[in-house]
């Protein structure tokens, strides 16, 4: 079955430690885009990529980086420089080369401070 | 800030019932698009609505674009349990989505 797997589950982060989330799609989707999630609150855009090697920064990408060196992985790093990293933290991709596209969501990482 | 907006942002209603969610959004947009998320999950695409349509069904959703008035609404007809979950519109501009604050659906049996 074709999807989004997103790994772990669960993360804890200690004072100052970096991070990675992981994300991988069987879709053969070339946007992929990581959101971020707050209790009760909608999705905010972190990060995004339309295609290998290249991203762009949405509207919260301070304190986050990634990368895009194959089609089907799309890891966010949360770094000591995000003061606030406690969120839930979803992947999704889209099939770019066609417009109006849903996108695909993977179940996400929940990541807290220890 | 959002560019959709969902009201209300909890409604609780009874199994059989009729629930109908709002979104208003600021900016032209090319479709609006309505996802699911039950608790502790990732989204789920329920319907997608271009800018030229005005209306869109599939199963118990019914789904209006009104242009003029930047406003979309979903309807889930004959509520189920199973449909307890928050519901989000999300705005699309090329192959990049904003998403409102959702709206928590709870459906009591």
């Amino acid at each position: 079955d074709g999807g989004i797997t997103q790994s772990p589950k669960y993360l804890f982060r200690k004072e100052g430690q970096n991070v990675t989330l992981s994300c991988e799609q069987n879709l053969n989707h070339d946007a992929m885009y990581w959101y971020r999630q707050d209790p009760g609150q909608g999705l905010r855009l972190i990060y995004y990529s339309q295609i290998v090697n290249d991203f762009q920064k949405g509207d919260i990408a301070e304190g986050y980086s990634v990368s895009r060196e194959k089609k089907e992985s799309f890891p966010l790093t949360v770094t000591s420089a995000q003061k606030n990293p406690t969120a839930f933290y979803l992947c999704a991709s889209s099939a770019d080369r066609v417009r109006d596209q849903p996108q695909h969501f993977g179940d996400g990482t929940r990541l807290s401070i220890l | 800030s959002q560019q959709g907006e969902e009201d209300p942002q909890a409604l609780s209603i009874q199994e059989g019932e009729n629930a109908t969610m709002n979104c208003s959004y600021k900016t032209s947009i090319n479709n609006l698009q309505w996802y699911r998320q039950n608790s502790g999950r990732g989204l789920v695409h329920l319907i997608l609505i271009r800018s030229n349509e005005r209306e869109k069904h599939s199963g118990r959703l019914r789904v209006t674009l009104d242009t003029s008035k930047k406003s979309s609404s979903l309807l889930i007809t004959a509520s189920r349990a199973a449909d307890t979950a928050s519901y989000f519109c999300a705005t699309g501009a090329g192959n990049m989505l904003t998403f409102g604050g959702g709206t928590r659906l709870m459906v009591k049996p």
